[in-house]
């Protein structure tokens, strides 16, 4: 089965601070890319998602991602963070190699430090 | 407001008891997921319907049974063969009308064993 690959377990990073959380996909055809965000006890949140045309794709709370083809990357970026934004963050594919369902990555939980 | 309704928010069960998560959306979508999620694992899904009086094994369906009688409406049974059901149950849902669509997740609801 196809995977999503969040390398970091855990980010902790101090506020106002900026942060890259990462992913990569495995898949030799276009697919399609998306990041949510989960607070606890809730469901998961759509911050972004990439489908075509511009590698470089904004979201919701300030939060960006660009795709990366050759790489097979899709990391997701803020330039400066807020206490808020702690919460766990999850990578999801669909499409290509994936099939139509989505496959979620495991996740990376974002600390945001005072 | 268009979502997602799980309930209950928390939910026990006792030895050999089957018990029944509910989910309703009024998106008027298509297709409905049933996802597992337990610390450190990120998502799994369990149960997929594209169509009403439809649906498909995940990748973890053993201990699991799901109905879609009506569209709006995809409740899963975690049966006394799941031997492990303590988790977070996340139900989502997307429009069928096209792949690149996002999935929208409920608030889920967290099973403990008694």
């Amino acid at each position: 089965a196809q995977s999503v690959t969040q390398l970091d377990s855990q980010v902790p990073v101090f506020e106002e601070a900026p942060v890259e959380l990462r992913c990569n996909y495995s898949s030799s055809v276009s697919v399609y890319l998306f990041w949510y965000v989960q607070y606890p006890n809730q469901g998961l949140q759509l911050l972004l998602k990439y489908l075509s045309g511009s590698t470089l794709v904004k979201g919701i709370n300030g939060f960006e991602a660009e795709f990366n083809k050759s790489q097979t990357s899709f990391h997701l970026r803020k330039p400066s963070v807020h206490i808020s934004d702690t919460a766990e963050y999850f990578c999801a594919v669909s499409g290509g190699n994936y099939g139509q369902n989505f496959v979620f990555g495991p996740g990376t939980r974002l600390s945001v430090l005072p | 407001d268009g979502g997602i309704t799980q309930s209950p928010k928390y939910l026990f069960r006792k030895e050999g008891q089957n018990v029944t998560l509910s989910c309703e959306q009024n998106l008027n979508h298509d297709a409905m997921y049933w996802y597992r999620q337990d610390p450190g694992q990120g998502l799994r899904l369990i149960y997929y319907s594209q169509i009403v009086n439809d649906f498909q094994k995940g990748d973890i369906a053993e201990g699991y049974s799901v109905s879609r009688e009506k569209k709006e409406s995809f409740p899963l049974t975690v049966t006394s063969a799941q031997k492990n059901p303590t988790a977070f149950y996340l139900c989502a849902s997307r429009t069928g009308s096209g792949r690149g669509q996002p999935q929208h997740f409920g608030d889920g609801t967290r099973l403990s064993i008694l």
